[in-house]
């Protein structure tokens, strides 16, 4: 089946320690990004990918830094510099044909930092 | 950056009543999309609107891209438990990056049965 996943669904992590979350998807998508999502609060942008081996800054890119290698893979690290890591994280892609914009989302992971 | 206004913030219904909810921009939109979020999930796109005055629906739910291009509304016709969760309408402004969308706050949908 086509589609993107996140690895793994739940993440703890120790305060002061890097963390790299997964992203792949098998559809072909040029285009892929990162949002982080808090309770009560819509979907921040933290970084996206148009294509391979070029990224820019979304949002809230601060103390977060991403690769892209290969179209299929998005990862994202999480650093120490990061002053509030604990969130919801959502990887989404989407193909840039003619005028359409739709992107579609991961199951997500969420992010715990004790 | 661009912001999305989109209300109301919850609902709370009883099973069979109709639902709407909107989202205003203070700019104009090329795109509306509407998604749903199950708890613990990823969203998952309804509708895609890419016209002004476009009406398109999806089985029960229906979007409008407003004739203004700064709103877009959802309904839900006749609700079952099943609609609840999480729904944000997203677009994206004339000017920026393509396929760099701009997220509403949400509506907390609760369906009592």
């Amino acid at each position: 089946d086509g589609g993107i996943t996140q690895s793994p669904k739940y993440l703890f992590r120790k305060e002061g320690q890097n963390v790299t979350l997964s992203c792949e998807q098998n559809l072909n998508h040029d285009a892929m990004y990162w949002y982080r999502q808090d309770p009560g609060q819509g979907l921040r942008l933290i970084y996206y990918s148009q294509i391979v081996n070029d990224f820019q800054k979304g949002d809230i890119a601060e103390g977060y830094s991403v690769s892209r290698e290969k179209k299929e893979s998005f990862p994202l690290t999480v650093t120490s510099a990061q002053k509030n890591p604990t969130a919801f994280y959502l990887c989404a892609s989407s193909s840039p044909s003619g005028a359409r914009n739709e992107q579609f989302f991961g199951p997500g992971t969420r992010l715990t930092v004790l | 950056g661009q912001q999305l206004n989109q209300s109301p913030q919850s609902m709370f219904i009883q099973e069979g009543e109709d639902v709407s909810m909107n989202c205003t921009s203070s700019s104009i939109f090329n795109t509306w999309l509407w998604y749903k979020q199950d708890p613990g999930e990823g969203p998952v796109l309804l509708i895609a609107l890419y016209k002004a005055g476009e009406l398109t629906s999806n089985g029960r739910l229906t979007a409008q891209f407003g004739i203004t291009r700064k709103d877009s509304f959802l309904n839900i016709s006749a609700s079952i438990p099943s609609d609840v969760g999480i729904y944000f309408c997203a677009g994206r402004a004339g000017g920026t990056s393509y396929g760099k969308l701009t997220f509403g706050q949400g509506t907390i949908l609760t369906v009592h049965p």
